[in-house]
């Protein structure tokens, strides 16, 4: 089965750091997401990307970036960690250009700026 | 641009009775539809979906939904209910098209009595 992991489990960061999340899937997939998940606001979508160093805005991209140098790892940036940004992040993958297909899930980061 | 509406945050049975989870969407284009679900503690899995074809769509662990275009809809059911089934459910809808992504709601928690 395919495998998308993400690095950390839980991280804890100060304000102004900046902060990698990284993401590595092993099926060589060519669609990556980051979604952000929020008690009451559900999954939102941050970035996305559907080829190596290609990359698209989600609904939320605002204080994040993105890095795909390579098809199996991609990377989210906060630029300058904010506490509005404590939540909890997870990574998918999914093969084939459209979006009809099964997303795989990573077990999330759970990341809390003080 | 697709939105999906989950009516109801938190739904409650009891054992053995009928689960109704409810999905609105909106797409400008025939959609893809999902739901997934999320047990505590674990990531997201997928528990159906629908393309094309079939209206009514079979997934994992007793569940179906069936997608109803002229009331934009697609609703989750189990006949009985199991304490198992205690998780959250996310719908979600995709429009398919290549550089596009999958757009969740917001989520339903379901509690399951004994």
């Amino acid at each position: 089965d395919v495998k998308v992991t993400q690095s950390s489990r839980y991280l804890v960061k100060r304000t102004g750091e900046k902060v990698f999340l990284e993401c590595v899937q092993d099926m060589d997939h060519e669609n990556m997401f980051w979604y952000r998940q929020d008690p009451g606001l559900g999954l939102r979508l941050i970035y996305f990307s559907y080829d190596v160093k290609m990359k698209e805005k989600g609904d939320i991209p605002e204080g994040y970036s993105v890095s795909r140098e390579k098809k199996e790892r991609f990377s989210l940036i906060l630029e300058s960690a904010s506490t509005n940004q404590t939540s909890m992040y997870l990574c998918a993958s999914s093969r084939g250009q459209a979006t009809n297909e099964k997303l795989f899930f990573g077990s999330g980061t759970q990341l809390s700026v003080l | 641009a697709q939105s999906v509406t989950q009516l109801g945050s938190h739904v409650s049975v009891s054992e053995g009775a009928l689960v109704l989870l409810r999905c609105n969407y909106s797409s400008s284009v025939p959609p893809y539809l999902f739901w997934y679900v999320q047990y505590p503690n674990q990531g997201l899995q997928l528990l159906l979906k629908y393309t094309t074809g079939a209206t009514l769509v079979k997934g994992i662990n007793g569940f179906e939904a069936e997608f109803k275009k002229s009331e934009t809809s697609f609703h989750l059911t189990k006949p009985s209910a199991h304490m198992s089934d205690a998780a959250e459910y996310f719908c979600a809808v995709s429009e398919g098209q290549a550089g596009t992504a999958l757009i969740f709601g917001k989520g339903t928690t379901l509690s399951v009595s004994s």
